[in-house]
Order: structure tokens, then C-alpha cells, then sequence
């Protein structure tokens, strides 16, 4: 059973445009939310993060926000560059689970377009 | 470059066989974690060691063990290899693997079970 999905496998946009990928979580024992990017031959990378008594968060061109309602966040890229071209994998945790370990969403592949 | 190296990058072996995964966490992390990512699947945790002791178990195979050595090094031994077991194996590190730390991956090791 899938705890956290990100439902579409790729994406493309313009560049300069804005990127919005989504996820989904199932368990609301999560209180902390990742986006981790990820280039070929390489391991993922931290990309941003938000905990849940927050509803955005903020770092230069990456903002993610979180509905916890509706279980679900979305990170957004304003603008779009080349370079973000790479597999964005959502990731969650919570603090009771005694040890920090990150449930990871399958990944949306974006493609920025020149 | 995130500091966490892992060796081999690739690794072709055959059913039946068992292999030996080896991280080195970034200097002065003291927590590792083992990830594996099969075929259109997202990470999956497997096991977390932190400072030589495990501190807990994901979805790992009784066929697969981990040890964390006293220079922190890890290394995660796959028996009785199937097909499925086919897949990229990352490791992270963390300082203490404390809530919310920001785990840095290695690269991975790509196994391919023939």
C-alpha cells in the first residue's frame, strides 16, 4: 500500500514557465514533508522541506505548500529553468516512528524545455 | 558531490549468489541508512544504523542484512540473490538521525540479478 503517491510520472513545461508537482500522502501520522531531486547516476538531493504546522515554505524559486486536509502538497518552480530538469520523488516522515526513516513517492520525471 | 560514497557503482551477478553493498557516510555522520529503488518504484526504506547499533527495519528481506562498523562504514550483504532483487541500493547519512535531519544519499549501487 502506497503511503505517499505522486501520480503523474513525468511532466514537461516551458522554460520561464511555472512547474507544479504533486503529491499525495494516505497516513496522517506524517508531520514532515521533503522534496528530494534527483539527476541521472546520481543519489537524491534535499531540495526543500515543510512540517505540518506550517501550510508553505519558501526557498527562492522553490516554494512547497502543504494541505493537510486534503493530504496533499504540491512544490511549485517559478520560473522553470533547464537545469531543473531532473525526477522530483516527494518524501514523508513522522515523529513518532523512532527512527527518522523517509517514505518516498514514486518520483514525477519534469522536463524543462528551452 | 554530497560526501556519502558507495562502492561498487555497478554490480552484475547471478541467482543464488550473495553480494556485499559498502557506504561511507560524510565525516561525522554517525546514523546511515539503507534505500532500495526497484524498477518504477520509489525508495524503500530498508534499515537504519546509527553509531554502530540498529535503530530500525523497513521492509528488508530476512535473505538481506546490514552492519554498521566502528569507523561508521556500512555495508549491506544481499543473499540467495532472485531477479527481483534487481535494483539500485542507495545509502544515507545523517548526523544523529535525528528528526528532521537532512539525509545526504550516495550515489548508489545499481545491482542486476541475471
Amino acid at each position: 500500500d502506497q503511503q505517499v503517491k505522486q501520480n503523474s510520472p513525468s511532466l514537461s513545461v516551458q522554460e520561464g514557465r511555472i512547474s507544479i508537482l504533486n503529491c499525495d500522502y494516505t497516513n496522517s501520522m506524517f508531520d514532515y514533508f521533503l522534496w528530494y531531486k534527483k539527476y541521472p547516476a546520481e543519489g537524491p538531493t534535499f531540495l526543500i522541506s515543510i512540517s505540518s504546522i506550517k501550510d508553505k515554505n519558501e526557498d527562492g524559486r522553490f516554494t512547497v505548500f502543504l494541505n493537510k486536509s486534503a493530504k496533499h502538497l504540491s512544490l511549485h518552480i517559478v520560473p522553470s529553468q533547464p537545469g531543473d530538469s531532473a525526477v522530483y520523488f516527494c518524501a514523508a516522515a513522522y515523529s513518532g516512528a523512532g527512527s527518522y526513516q523517509l517514505t518516498f513517492g514514486k518520483g514525477t520525471k519534469l522536463s524543462v524545455i528551452p | 558531490d554530497s560526501g556519502v560514497t558507495q562502492t561498487p557503482k555497478h554490480l552484475i551477478t547471478a541467482t543464488g549468489q550473495r553480494v556485499t553493498l559498502r557506504c561511507s557516510p560524510r565525516s561525522g555522520d554517525l546514523s546511515v541508512y539503507w534505500y532500495q529503488q526497484s524498477l518504477d518504484q520509489g525508495l524503500q526504506f530498508l534499515i537504519h544504523y546509527y553509531n554502530g547499533e540498529e535503530r530500525a527495519k523497513g521492509n528488508i528481506l530476512e535473505r538481506f542484512s546490514a552492519q554498521q562498523f566502528p569507523d561508521l562504514h556500512s555495508e549491506l550483504n544481499l543473499s540467495s540473490l532472485e531477479l527481483g532483487d534487481s535494483a539500485l541500493y542507495f545509502c544515507a547519512s545523517s548526523v544523529t538521525g535525528g528528526y528532521q535531519e537532512t539525509q545526504y544519499f550516495g550515489p548508489g549501487t545499481r545491482l542486476l540479478v541475471l
